[in-house]
């Protein structure tokens, strides 16, 4: 079985700080990573995934994301936060190893960037 | 544009009557999931199809039906509804490939009464 925790039900970051919110998993073969970001009232939104090479992925709106296999972890990063990064962000793991395309999802992060 | 559409956005109904909630996508994905969004749970697969005709249990399937019929149609039933199914759904699709991401329609908020 698979699964994903974040630690972290709620994260406050001042805007221009750097924010990390955690991801940590648990797959029995090697993982696919996604982070997603739900802003109010609208669907998931695909922020960056994880696939294989190197260990920090950059993606969309200037997040990122650094994986770690000796520490099953798989933190989102940006630099300097804006208030309109504030918004729910999902962490979701896939085996590949297990022939599926079954994503199982954290309980999520509420991020807020305080002005 | 290349999307994943649910129908209703928003859904009150009365306990016990049948209801079924639409999505539809466009871009000819094998894989089509449903979830069901819960405050403090995240989110949790109801079902979800390989293809045309294959559909299996995900984590949460008690209470919902669903169908595959044709690729891009993959309606979510609930043949008798009740209040622990209040809750904010999404349908979520995936191509063939084994590292893409999923995605996501607007989400379709049901409440129960």
């Amino acid at each position: 079985a698979q699964s994903v925790a974040q630690p972290e039900d709620q994260v406050n970051v001042a805007e221009g700080n750097p924010l990390t919110v955690k991801c940590t998993y648990s797959v029995s073969g090697n993982p696919y990573l996604f982070w997603y970001v739900q802003y109010p009232n609208r669907g998931l939104q695909f922020l960056l995934k994880y696939i294989t090479g190197d260990n920090l992925v950059k993606g969309s709106y200037g997040f990122e994301a650094e994986f770690n296999k000796s520490q099953t972890s798989f933190h989102l990063k940006k630099p300097s936060a804006l208030v309109s990064d504030s918004a729910l962000y999902f962490c979701a793991v896939r085996d590949r190893g297990a022939g599926s395309y079954q994503l199982t999802f954290g309980k999520g992060t509420k991020l807020s960037v305080i002005p | 544009e290349a999307q994943v559409t649910q129908n209703p956005r928003y859904l009150i109904t009365v306990t016990g009557k049948k209801l079924t909630v639409t999505c539809s996508q466009n871009m000819n994905h094998e894989y089509m999931s449903w979830y069901r969004q819960d405050p403090g749970l995240g989110l949790r697969q109801i079902y979800y199809s390989m293809n045309v005709e294959v559909t299996d249990k995900g984590d949460v399937p008690e209470g919902y039906k669903v169908s595959r019929k044709e690729k891009r149609n993959f309606p979510l039933i609930l043949e008798s509804p009740s209040p622990n199914q209040t809750s904010l759904y999404f349908c979520a699709s995936i191509p063939g490939g084994s590292n893409t991401e999923a995605f996501f329609g607007q989400g379709t908020r049901l409440t129960v009464v």
